[in-house]
């Protein structure tokens, strides 16, 4: 069955270190995007990527980083610019950029400083 | 993306008919309603959408008012397993991003 993989689901961190979350996706899907959750709250924008070695950043870029040199691979960054990393971080992709698609969604990384 | 606004919990009984509603008086005309649900723990999971018809699929039935306003998702005989965080969303052209900006959703408690 086709899909988004995150790993792994659970990841904690040592404070100034940076970590890289994985997100695959064997869905043929051009665009993929990065989320954050923190408790309570909605999703909010990380990163998004339209097309192979393209890359945008979203409403809350600062302290990540992500490539994609992979149509099926996009992994984010977690740096030690980061303030507050510990969150819930969720992956997604679509077949296209325009308003007619929706969004395919993985299983989410709960990352946490210690 | 323009804004949505929906209550912060609904509750309902197993079974029963649930209707989620969600405002966004600021839709303009190229905008589609998106719903997606997410179950605690877990990422997004899409729901269904629709431009200006209704729209019906085998998870639920989604009611757009005439104006485009506001619309309704309808989730016909609720189960246990519909209790989640359901997100109204609408997909436009702002901003720089592609993406969809999800608000806090409405919690859907279902009682047995």
């Amino acid at each position: 069955d086709g899909g988004i993989t995150q790993s792994p689901k659970y990841l904690f961190r040592k404070e100034g270190q940076n970590v890289t979350l994985s997100c695959e996706q064997n869905l043929n899907h051009d665009a993929m995007y990065w989320y954050r959750q923190d408790p309570g709250q909605g999703l909010r924008l990380i990163y998004y990527s339209q097309i192979v070695n393209d890359f945008q950043k979203g409403d809350i870029a600062e302290g990540y980083s992500v490539s994609r040199e992979k149509k099926e691979s996009f992994p984010l960054t977690v740096t030690s610019a980061q303030k507050n990393p510990t969150a819930f971080y969720l992956c997604a992709s679509s077949t296209g950029a325009g308003r007619n698609y929706g969004y395919t969604f993985g299983s989410g990384t709960r990352l946490t400083v210690v | 993306d323009a804004k949505t606004t929906q209550p912060n919990s609904m509750e309902s009984n197993e079974e029963e008919p649930v209707h989620l509603p969600c405002n966004h008086s600021t839709i303009s005309g190229t905008d589609y309603i998106h719903w997606y649900r997410q179950l605690p723990s877990q990422g997004p999971e899409y729901v269904i959408h629709g431009l200006t018809s209704n729209v019906n699929n085998r998870m639920a039935s989604l009611a757009i008012a005439e104006d485009r306003k506001s619309s309704t998702l309808i989730l016909h005989r609720a189960t246990l397993r519909d209790a989640a965080v359901y997100y109204c969303i609408l997909r436009g052209s702002g901003g720089g991003a592609d993406g969809l900006t999800f608000g806090k959703g409405t919690h859907l408690i279902i009682q047995p």
